[in-house]
């Protein structure tokens, strides 16, 4: 079954204490982007990836990081998690050769930094 | 920048038609979606469309855009206890490397 997969779907945690989002996908996409999505901001693009080792600045990039060693792999990174991050985080993948770059969301992963 | 608009909530009797509006600023999007969102789930591509084109209709749903005033809609005939969801407006830049969001449309369906 064609899906991107987020682990793990809630994360509570402590300010401060280094924590990853994992976020794969099966359908050999080369664009992944992350989202947050916070009530009456809908989704505010975090980091993007157009191909392994390629990777870019959303919106909101501050406090994140993000890696791209394979196609399928790509995770977020709280170095120095702050209560500011809490949010539901999405992960993202799309083809980029042509179409409509329909994007295929991850469930969404819920944290909770206190 | 780019930005996305959209009206934060929308309530509808059953039966009736939901419009839900956007607008949005970036003249040279190439491709406009339409996402639903339903309760504790990530976002699903319901439909979308190609800044070429004025209207494309699949089923029950009705996408219309007007390029000249940068509006887009979706209009779900025949709304069903189902519809019930956020529904999000999204545009990629022609560079296609990013999607710009909408702050979602809460739709809500009374009896």
């Amino acid at each position: 079954e064609a899906q991107v997969t987020q682990n793990p779907r809630y994360l509570i945690t402590v300010t401060g204490k280094k924590l990853t989002v994992t976020c794969s996908q099966n359908m050999n996409h080369e664009y992944m982007s992350w989202y947050r999505q916070d009530p009456g901001l809908g989704l505010r693009q975090i980091y993007y990836s157009m191909n392994v080792e390629v990777t870019d600045k959303g919106d909101v990039p501050e406090g994140y990081k993000v890696s791209r060693k394979e196609k399928r792999n790509f995770p977020l990174i709280l170095e120095s998690p702050s209560p500011n991050q809490t949010s539901l985080y999405f992960c993202a993948s799309s083809a980029t050769g042509g179409g409509s770059y329909e994007q295929y969301f991850g469930p969404g992963t819920r944290l909770t930094v206190t | 920048g780019e930005d996305v608009e959209q009206s934060l909530f929308l309530s509808v009797r059953e039966g009736d038609s939901s419009v839900i509006n956007c607008t949005y600023t970036d003249s040279s999007s190439t491709y406009l979606y339409w996402y639903k969102q339903e309760p504790g789930a990530g976002l699903q591509l319901l439909t979308y469309i190609f800044s070429n084109m004025d209207m494309k209709q699949d089923q029950r749903l009705t996408v219309l855009l007007n390029k000249k005033d940068k509006h887009l809609s979706l209009r779900i005939a025949d709304t069903q206890t189902g519809d019930s969801a956020i529904y999000f407006c999204a545009e990629r830049d022609s560079s296609a490397s990013k999607i710009i969001f909408g702050s979602g449309t809460r739709l809500s369906i009374r009896p």
